[in-house]
């Protein structure tokens, strides 16, 4: 079975400051991807980011980048330059990479990151 | 190009009665997840359709039941609701039910609020 863990429910950040969401996971596969999605009052699940467990380059969106460990089954989310609108719900999750298995999500339990004015 | 939709957005439900959900993939999409997100949690995984079939199903009891229809939109049917049912339902749309690829971005509805008093 796939877990994931947020342990940080809650999270602050000064506008134009960086801040670091950490997830860890644990699983026996050994190809899969990570992703963060991003829950506004909204509600749509919005994509920030995603890695590759076989790529060893840590992926980048902009001002999102991630930290991600595979040894250490960690995958963190590092938002630089904090903007007012990345205040939102943040999600990590999993999925298997197999073709036959679908594309589920496995997700955590979410980090709630307020950027302050 | 319209994204997901789903309908209604909020609805109230007395315990014991039917729920039913429903679900617009986006276009050109051919594959239907359900998820239930209750307060302060994350998503968890229900089911999901493809070619009018239930392909995958997470840990959920027999009183959630879906359909997929020709055109690919999907119902998510609850029987003898009880309170602990009262949740967001996302849906998720992708291509196919292959492995997650680049070229398959999944998108996420904005969700139906059913609250179960």
């Amino acid at each position: 079975a796939q877990t994931v863990t947020q342990s940080q429910p809650e999270m602050s950040v000064q506008e134009a400051e960086t801040v670091t969401l950490s997830c860890t996971y644990d699983t026996s596969e050994s190809n899969y991807y990570l992703f963060w999605y991003k829950q506004p009052p909204s509600r749509q699940m919005i994509l920030v980011i995603r890695q590759e467990a076989y790529k060893q380059q840590n992926a980048t969106e902009n001002r999102f980048s991630v930290n991600f460990q595979k040894a250490a089954k960690s995958f963190s989310l590092k938002i630089s330059d904090s903007q007012l609108g990345d205040t939102a719900m943040y999600f990590c999750a999993f999925m298997k990479h197999e073709s036959n298995t679908g594309n589920q999500f496995y997700f955590g339990t979410g980090t709630s990151l307020t950027v302050i004015p | 190009d319209a994204g997901v939709t789903q309908s209604p957005t909020h609805l109230i439900k007395t315990r014991g009665q039917q729920v039913t959900l429903r679900c617009s993939p986006k276009s050109g999409h051919d594959t239907v997840s359900w998820y239930q997100q209750a307060l302060g949690q994350g998503p968890q995984f229900i089911f999901q359709y493809y070619e009018e079939e239930e392909r995958q199903r997470g840990n959920f009891p027999d009183r959630f039941s879906g359909h997929q229809f020709p055109n690919y939109s999907s119902e998510l049917n609850v029987n003898a609701l009880l309170l602990g049912d009262s949740a967001l339902y996302l849906c998720a749309s992708s291509v196919g039910t292959g492995g997650y690829s680049s070229g398959n971005t999944i998108y996420f509805g904005e969700g139906s609020w059913l609250t179960v008093v």
